[in-house]
C-alpha cells in the first residue's frame, strides 16, 4: 500500500501547456503540501493544506493553483508552463503539525520543453 | 522565518567509517522539532531521524544518530558503519519543513 501517492511520476509539456499532478494519502493526516526540488535539489514548500483548507501560500507565481477536494487529497494545477517550471515536484503529509517529519510521495519530474 | 544551513555541499566516507554531516539553524521558537531526511538517487525522501528540542538525550536510529546542541542551534547527523546503500543526498529540516541545502554523500567501496 503506496502512503502517499503521486500521478504522474513523469511529464513532459510545451510551453504554455496546462497540466495538473494528482496526490493523494492513505495515511489519515490533516495536512498535505506540495513541495518543488530546483535542479539544484534545494527544496522549497510552495502550498499546505489542513482539512482542505490553505494555510501556506508561499511566494509562487499564482498560475499554480492547489485544490484539495477532501483532506486525503491535494491536487496541483499549472497554467501556462513556463521552461523555469521545470523541477521536481513532491506531495507530503503529516499529523501533529508535523512534528513526527512528513510522508513523502516519490515526485513528479516536470519538464518543460 | 527560520533558515536551516548545511555548509557541506559533498562529503564522502570509506566504507564502514564514520561520517558527520553539519546543520544549524536559526529561530526564536523554544519547543521545535529537527529531522534529517534521506535522499537516494530514486528521488524519494526519506525520514532517517527526528530530534525534539526539549529533549536533551540524543536521538538515535541503529546506525544514524544526531548531535544536538540547542544553545548553540546545530544539528549533526552521524552516519557509523558506512555502507554503499547511504550515498544519498541529505536534508537537514526543521518541524515546518524548512529543508538545509542538501550534503551529498559518497560511499567509496
Amino acid at each position: 500500500d503506496t502512503a502517499v501517492s503521486q500521478t504522474p511520476k513523469y511529464l513532459v509539456t510545451q510551453m504554455g501547456n496546462d497540466k495538473s499532478i494528482k496526490c493523494e494519502q492513505n495515511l489519515g493526516h490533516d495536512t498535505m503540501y506540495w513541495y518543488k526540488q530546483d535542479s539544484k535539489k534545494f527544496l522549497k514548500i510552495m502550498f499546505s493544506y489542513n482539512n482542505k483548507e490553505l494555510i501556506i501560500n508561499e511566494t509562487v507565481p499564482n498560475r499554480f493553483s492547489p485544490k484539495s477536494p477532501d483532506k486525503a487529497h491535494l491536487n496541483l494545477h499549472i497554467n501556462s508552463l513556463e521552461l523555469g517550471d521545470s523541477a521536481v515536484y513532491f506531495c507530503a503529509s503529516s499529523s501533529s503539525g508535523g512534528n513526527y517529519g512528513y510522508t513523502f510521495g516519490s515526485g513528479t519530474r516536470l519538464t518543460v520543453v | 522565518a527560520q533558515t536551516v544551513t548545511q555548509s557541506q555541499p559533498e562529503m564522502s566516507v570509506q566504507e564502514a567509517e564514520t561520517v558527520t554531516l553539519s546543520c544549524t539553524y536559526d529561530t526564536s521558537e523554544s519547543d521545535y522539532y529537527l529531522f534529517w531526511y534521506k535522499q537516494p538517487p530514486s528521488r524519494q525522501m526519506i525520514l532517517v531521524i527526528r530530534q525534539e528540542a526539549y529533549k536533551q538525550q540524543n536521538a538515535t536510529e541503529n546506525r544514524f544518530s544526531v548531535n544536538f546542541q540547542k544553545a548553540a542551534k546545530s544539528f549533526s547527523l552521524k552516519i557509523s558503519d558506512s555502507q554503499l546503500g547511504d550515498a544519498a543526498m541529505y536534508f537537514c529540516a526543521y518541524r515546518d519543513m524548512r529543508f538545509g541545502a542538501g550534503t551529498r554523500l559518497t560511499v567509496k567501496p
